[in-house]
């Protein structure tokens, strides 16, 4: 079974510190991605890759970057953190582009910046 | 453009009654059609896809759905909801890109 595991599941931190949330799936699936969640407004995409080194912008990727380094792990980067970028962050993967499997999930890192 | 409605926030049932989770698509093309279950401070969990054949999508803990092209709604439904089955839902389309809905939360009162 696919395992995708979110390194926190809670995290404090303060305004102006650089932030990594950090993501690791064991199925060698090629597409990984960032969301943000928050109440009434779903799931939004930050950032996604279709392969190593590669990424892409999703719909909100402002004060985001991100890093994928080797297949398996995606990291989610808040260059200067803000007290608007406090939510809960999910990190899913997919096997590839077009495929119709569904994503898998990590349990998520509720995030709170002071 | 792609696009995926929730259009309740939320869903109050009574134990044992039977359920129904709305959702309708706009995407160009042939859906891929999802639908997640999200419990307290966990991520998403699949439940069942719709991708082509028969209307009638059988998924896990007895949830199926509905899937009408003329209608572009997948709705989600249960016979018999269990308390247990209280949780947040989110509908979710695959067409060029993945498309969440805003999610639906369901109250299953005992």
């Amino acid at each position: 079974d696919v395992k995708v595991t979110q390194s926190s599941r809670y995290l404090v931190k303060r305004t102006g510190e650089k932030v990594f949330l950090e993501c690791v799936q064991d199925m060698d699936h090629e597409n990984m991605f960032w969301y943000r969640q928050d109440p009434g407004l779903g799931l939004r995409l930050i950032y996604f890759s279709y392969d190593v080194k590669m990424k892409e912008k999703g719909d909100i990727p402002e004060g985001y970057s991100v890093s994928r380094e080797k297949k398996e792990r995606f990291s989610l980067i808040l260059e200067s953190a803000s007290t608007n970028q406090t939510s809960m962050y999910l990190c899913a993967s997919i096997w590839g582009p077009g495929h119709n499997q569904p994503q898998h999930f990590g349990d998520g890192t509720r995030l709170s910046i002071l | 453009a792609q696009s995926v409605a929730q259009p309740e926030d939320q869903v109050n049932v009574a134990e044992g009654n039977p359920l129904t989770v709305k959702c309708t698509y706009s995407v160009s093309g042939n859906p891929y059609l999802f639908w997640y279950v999200q419990y307290p401070n966990r991520g998403l969990q699949f439940l069942l896809k719709y991708i082509t054949g028969d209307n009638l999508v059988k998924g896990s803990y007895g949830f199926e759905a509905e899937f009408n092209k003329s209608q572009t709604s997948f709705h989600l439904k249960k016979p018999s909801a269990l308390v247990s089955d209280s949780a947040l839902y989110f509908c979710a389309v695959r067409g060029g890109k993945i498309i969440f809905g805003k999610g639906t939360r369901l109250h299953i009162l005992p």
